[in-house]
Protein backbone atom coordinates (compact mmCIF):
# COMPACT_ATOMS: atom_id res chain seq x y z
CA UNK A 1 0.00 0.00 0.00
CA UNK A 2 2.15 3.34 -1.26
CA UNK A 3 -0.50 5.36 0.40
CA UNK A 4 0.16 9.22 -0.74
CA UNK A 5 2.46 9.65 -3.42
CA UNK A 6 4.15 12.72 -4.53
CA UNK A 7 6.10 13.20 -8.20
CA UNK A 8 8.93 14.78 -8.85
CA UNK A 9 11.09 14.36 -5.43
CA UNK A 10 12.93 17.78 -6.77
CA UNK A 11 12.69 20.12 -9.40
CA UNK A 12 14.95 23.23 -10.22
CA UNK A 13 12.73 25.22 -12.34
CA UNK A 14 13.87 28.81 -13.99
CA UNK A 15 11.69 32.25 -13.71
CA UNK A 16 8.83 31.74 -15.97
CA UNK A 17 8.86 27.81 -16.35
CA UNK A 18 5.94 25.93 -15.90
CA UNK A 19 5.52 22.63 -13.87
CA UNK A 20 2.96 20.47 -12.69
CA UNK A 21 3.13 18.70 -9.29
CA UNK A 22 1.42 14.96 -9.15
CA UNK A 23 0.02 13.36 -5.79
CA UNK A 24 -1.57 10.66 -5.67
CA UNK A 25 -3.55 8.18 -2.90
CA UNK A 26 -4.48 4.87 -3.20
CA UNK A 27 -6.56 5.01 -0.54
CA UNK A 28 -9.39 6.36 -2.24
CA UNK A 29 -9.92 9.44 0.25
CA UNK A 30 -11.93 12.30 -0.92
CA UNK A 31 -10.31 15.07 0.56
CA UNK A 32 -6.66 16.62 -0.56
CA UNK A 33 -4.75 18.94 -0.08
CA UNK A 34 -2.01 20.97 -0.87
CA UNK A 35 0.74 22.65 1.38
CA UNK A 36 4.05 24.52 1.22
CA UNK A 37 6.71 24.64 3.76
CA UNK A 38 8.74 27.42 4.46
CA UNK A 39 11.61 28.01 7.41
CA UNK A 40 9.75 28.96 10.33
CA UNK A 41 6.50 29.37 8.74
CA UNK A 42 4.64 25.84 9.05
CA UNK A 43 3.12 24.44 6.65
CA UNK A 44 0.31 26.69 5.18
CA UNK A 45 -2.30 25.68 2.70
CA UNK A 46 -2.37 26.74 -1.11
CA UNK A 47 -5.21 24.83 -2.44
CA UNK A 48 -7.60 21.61 -1.49
CA UNK A 49 -10.56 19.10 -2.69
CA UNK A 50 -13.49 17.50 -1.02
CA UNK A 51 -14.19 15.18 -3.85
CA UNK A 52 -13.97 14.34 -7.35
CA UNK A 53 -13.94 17.52 -9.67
CA UNK A 54 -13.95 19.96 -6.95
CA UNK A 55 -11.32 22.49 -5.79
CA UNK A 56 -10.92 25.20 -3.61
CA UNK A 57 -9.15 28.06 -2.37
CA UNK A 58 -6.51 28.02 0.85
CA UNK A 59 -4.44 30.22 2.64
CA UNK A 60 -1.82 30.87 0.00
CA UNK A 61 -3.42 30.25 -3.07
CA UNK A 62 -1.87 33.14 -5.36
CA UNK A 63 0.32 31.58 -8.55
CA UNK A 64 -1.12 28.44 -7.99
CA UNK A 65 -3.99 25.96 -10.25
CA UNK A 66 -5.34 22.64 -8.96
CA UNK A 67 -7.15 20.27 -10.49
CA UNK A 68 -8.51 16.74 -9.10
CA UNK A 69 -10.29 14.88 -12.47
CA UNK A 70 -9.53 11.46 -10.88
CA UNK A 71 -10.57 11.12 -7.43
CA UNK A 72 -6.79 9.20 -6.86
CA UNK A 73 -4.86 12.51 -8.07
CA UNK A 74 -4.51 16.31 -6.78
CA UNK A 75 -2.41 18.27 -9.70
CA UNK A 76 -0.94 21.68 -8.35
CA UNK A 77 0.15 23.68 -11.24
CA UNK A 78 2.93 26.82 -11.40
CA UNK A 79 2.43 28.22 -14.65
CA UNK A 80 4.91 30.72 -14.30
CA UNK A 81 7.34 30.03 -11.48
CA UNK A 82 8.78 32.76 -9.47
CA UNK A 83 11.71 32.45 -7.14
CA UNK A 84 9.24 33.12 -3.82
CA UNK A 85 7.65 29.93 -4.83
CA UNK A 86 10.91 27.79 -3.79
CA UNK A 87 9.56 25.97 -1.02
CA UNK A 88 8.70 22.10 -0.04
CA UNK A 89 5.43 20.93 -0.93
CA UNK A 90 3.37 18.51 0.48
CA UNK A 91 -0.09 16.94 -0.48
CA UNK A 92 -2.06 15.01 1.92
CA UNK A 93 -5.33 13.30 2.39
CA UNK A 94 -8.01 12.80 4.39
CA UNK A 95 -9.41 9.56 6.54
CA UNK A 96 -11.70 10.19 9.20
CA UNK A 97 -9.91 12.48 11.75
CA UNK A 98 -6.67 11.66 10.23
CA UNK A 99 -4.44 13.88 7.08
CA UNK A 100 -1.64 11.62 5.74
CA UNK A 101 1.41 13.30 4.05
CA UNK A 102 3.45 12.18 1.20
CA UNK A 103 7.17 12.55 1.25
CA UNK A 104 7.37 16.00 -0.38
CA UNK A 105 8.76 18.08 -3.50
CA UNK A 106 11.58 20.29 -2.88
CA UNK A 107 10.95 22.85 -5.80
CA UNK A 108 14.10 25.40 -6.60
CA UNK A 109 12.91 28.49 -8.68
CA UNK A 110 16.00 30.67 -9.81
CA UNK B 1 -9.55 33.12 12.94
CA UNK B 2 -8.13 29.83 14.04
CA UNK B 3 -4.21 29.84 15.15
CA UNK B 4 -1.16 27.73 16.27
CA UNK B 5 1.49 29.07 18.30
CA UNK B 6 4.40 27.05 19.20
CA UNK B 7 6.79 29.14 21.16
CA UNK B 8 10.10 27.56 20.86
CA UNK B 9 11.60 27.70 17.41
CA UNK B 10 13.72 25.01 19.23
CA UNK B 11 14.21 22.46 22.66
CA UNK B 12 17.04 20.79 23.73
CA UNK B 13 17.11 18.20 25.96
CA UNK B 14 19.68 14.95 26.89
CA UNK B 15 18.68 11.64 26.33
CA UNK B 16 17.18 10.14 29.33
CA UNK B 17 15.87 13.65 30.74
CA UNK B 18 11.93 14.65 30.16
CA UNK B 19 11.09 16.65 27.04
CA UNK B 20 8.12 19.15 26.58
CA UNK B 21 7.14 20.83 23.61
CA UNK B 22 4.62 23.80 23.92
CA UNK B 23 1.58 24.54 21.59
CA UNK B 24 -1.09 26.70 22.06
CA UNK B 25 -4.25 27.32 19.95
CA UNK B 26 -6.93 29.75 19.44
CA UNK B 27 -9.84 28.33 17.56
CA UNK B 28 -13.90 28.49 18.12
CA UNK B 29 -15.72 25.68 19.54
CA UNK B 30 -14.06 22.42 20.84
CA UNK B 31 -10.92 22.06 19.10
CA UNK B 32 -9.39 18.78 16.87
CA UNK B 33 -5.12 18.95 17.76
CA UNK B 34 -2.67 16.94 16.60
CA UNK B 35 0.75 16.46 16.61
CA UNK B 36 3.08 15.39 14.14
CA UNK B 37 6.89 14.62 13.69
CA UNK B 38 8.82 15.51 10.34
CA UNK B 39 12.52 13.41 9.95
CA UNK B 40 14.91 14.93 7.81
CA UNK B 41 13.78 14.64 4.29
CA UNK B 42 11.14 13.04 5.24
CA UNK B 43 6.92 13.51 4.62
CA UNK B 44 5.09 14.32 7.76
CA UNK B 45 4.55 11.39 10.46
CA UNK B 46 1.55 11.32 12.23
CA UNK B 47 1.82 11.34 16.60
CA UNK B 48 -1.29 11.37 17.91
CA UNK B 49 -4.38 13.49 18.53
CA UNK B 50 -6.70 14.77 20.61
CA UNK B 51 -10.70 14.84 19.54
CA UNK B 52 -13.02 14.28 22.80
CA UNK B 53 -12.40 12.51 26.19
CA UNK B 54 -9.34 12.00 28.57
CA UNK B 55 -7.45 15.00 28.58
CA UNK B 56 -4.18 12.89 28.29
CA UNK B 57 -3.55 11.45 24.87
CA UNK B 58 -1.34 8.70 24.26
CA UNK B 59 0.74 8.67 21.12
CA UNK B 60 3.33 6.39 19.00
CA UNK B 61 6.88 6.33 20.01
CA UNK B 62 5.93 6.78 23.93
CA UNK B 63 4.56 10.60 23.21
CA UNK B 64 1.96 12.06 25.21
CA UNK B 65 0.23 15.13 24.71
CA UNK B 66 -1.83 16.97 27.64
CA UNK B 67 -4.88 19.39 26.42
CA UNK B 68 -5.53 21.48 28.86
CA UNK B 69 -9.19 23.93 28.12
CA UNK B 70 -8.82 26.36 30.23
CA UNK B 71 -5.17 27.42 29.27
CA UNK B 72 -6.00 26.30 25.45
CA UNK B 73 -2.67 24.30 25.17
CA UNK B 74 -1.67 21.16 23.97
CA UNK B 75 2.08 20.28 25.01
CA UNK B 76 3.77 17.22 23.39
CA UNK B 77 5.76 15.37 26.56
CA UNK B 78 7.76 12.32 26.73
CA UNK B 79 9.14 10.83 30.31
CA UNK B 80 12.37 9.91 28.64
CA UNK B 81 13.69 11.25 25.32
CA UNK B 82 16.13 9.56 22.80
CA UNK B 83 18.24 11.00 20.39
CA UNK B 84 16.43 9.47 17.59
CA UNK B 85 13.69 11.83 18.81
CA UNK B 86 15.91 14.71 17.05
CA UNK B 87 13.33 16.17 14.47
CA UNK B 88 10.94 19.12 13.59
CA UNK B 89 7.88 19.01 15.47
CA UNK B 90 4.47 20.44 14.33
CA UNK B 91 1.23 21.45 16.47
CA UNK B 92 -2.04 21.80 14.34
CA UNK B 93 -5.79 22.21 14.72
CA UNK B 94 -9.25 21.77 13.02
CA UNK B 95 -12.03 23.78 13.93
CA UNK B 96 -14.93 21.17 14.34
CA UNK B 97 -17.30 23.24 12.11
CA UNK B 98 -14.94 23.94 9.40
CA UNK B 99 -16.37 21.82 6.15
CA UNK B 100 -12.65 21.57 4.62
CA UNK B 101 -11.32 19.86 7.50
CA UNK B 102 -8.18 21.34 6.72
CA UNK B 103 -5.07 21.07 9.03
CA UNK B 104 -3.79 24.98 10.48
CA UNK B 105 -0.26 24.41 11.60
CA UNK B 106 2.16 25.70 14.04
CA UNK B 107 5.74 26.74 12.48
CA UNK B 108 7.50 23.98 13.90
CA UNK B 109 9.71 23.28 16.82
CA UNK B 110 13.23 21.32 16.50
CA UNK B 111 13.73 19.30 19.25
CA UNK B 112 17.80 18.02 19.86
CA UNK B 113 18.24 15.17 21.78
CA UNK B 114 21.67 15.35 22.99
CA UNK B 115 23.54 12.09 23.64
Amino acid sequence: NAGVTQTPKFRVLKTGQSMTLLCAQDMNHEYMYWYRQDPGMGLRLIHYSVGEGTTAKGEVPDGYNVSRLKKQNFLLGLESAAPSQTSVYFCASRAGTEAFFGQGTRLTVV
Amino acid sequence: AQSVAQPEDQVNVAEGNPLTVKCTYSVSGNPYLFWYVQYPNRGLQFLLKYITGDNLVKGSYGFEAEFNKSQTSFHLKKPSALVSDSALYFCAVRAPMDSSYKLIFGSGTRLLVRP
